[in-house]
């Protein structure tokens, strides 16, 4: 079981807008330390999809944003694409663990 | 761009040591930030290993502490893992990755392709 509970699953059509929640405790995410996002392609290494919260590094689509509020993080991702067919994971620093990840959730496009 | 390559046998015996070397290219790990170990599993997620400074300090997931060393090589910009006493347990794609700190918070900016190892006899 992981330190950051992910939806281990999410769907939704072409055009809409999906969320993925991450949710942690007072010893991580609510220290309060930052959270991250990462997009994992089948068969690929993750990539950094969002960084401190809601930052975008260059070339990652504003349709991807992040949000963080007390113990919790979300990952919104709004005009849903094919391509956008993938396992995201949210990744935090926990105070008696070190550097811990989400289980992961997968987005699928309906 | 940065570029880091893992590398490594593709078949260690059980209680045997798995060692990994992640070569880095375009960009020189004397310059900074630090640099990580993170595996997956077959069909599960990211763990965290460990990692390294340029300047050698380490930090080692609890979990693994007592079998992980972790150690950096700047003349050849490279750095490595070596894991002793594997089970089947340890089978996993191991990704090198380099981290940015923003002290105390940190992400995983640049990953290596991942290098799939098994434990098996």
């Amino acid at each position: 079981q992981s330190v950051l509970a992910q939806p281990p699953s999410v769907s939704g059509a072409p055009g809409q807008r999906v969320t993925i929640s991450c949710t942690g405790s007072s010893s991580n995410i609510g220290a309060p330390y930052d959270v991250h996002w990462y997009q994992q392609l089948p068969g690929t290494a993750p990539k950094l999809l969002i960084y401190r919260n809601s930052n975008r590094p260059s070339g990652v689509p504003d349709r991807f944003s992040g949000s963080k509020s007390g113990t919790s993080a979300s990952l919104d991702i709004t005009g849903l694409q094919a391509e956008d067919e993938a396992d995201y994971y949210c990744h935090s620093y926990d105070t008696s663990l070190s550097w811990v990840f989400g289980g992961g959730t997968k987005l699928i496009v309906l | 761009q940065v570029q880091l390559q893992a590398s490594g046998p593709g078949l260690v015996k059980p209680s045997e040591t798995l060692s990994l070397t992640c070569a880095v290219s375009a960009y020189s790990i004397s310059s900074g930030y630090y640099w990580d170990w993170i595996r997956q599993p077959p069909g599960k997620g990211l763990d965290w290993i460990g990692s390294i400074h340029h300047s050698g300090r380490t930090y080692y997931n609890p979990s693994l502490k007592s079998r992980l060393t972790i150690s950096v090589d700047t003349s050849k910009n490279q750095f490595s893992l070596k894991l002793t006493s594997v089970t089947a347990a340890d089978t996993a794609v191991y990704y090198c990755a380099r981290r940015r700190d923003y002290g105390g918070n940190s992400d995983f900016d640049y990953w290596g392709q991942g290098t799939l190892v098994i434990v098996s006899s």
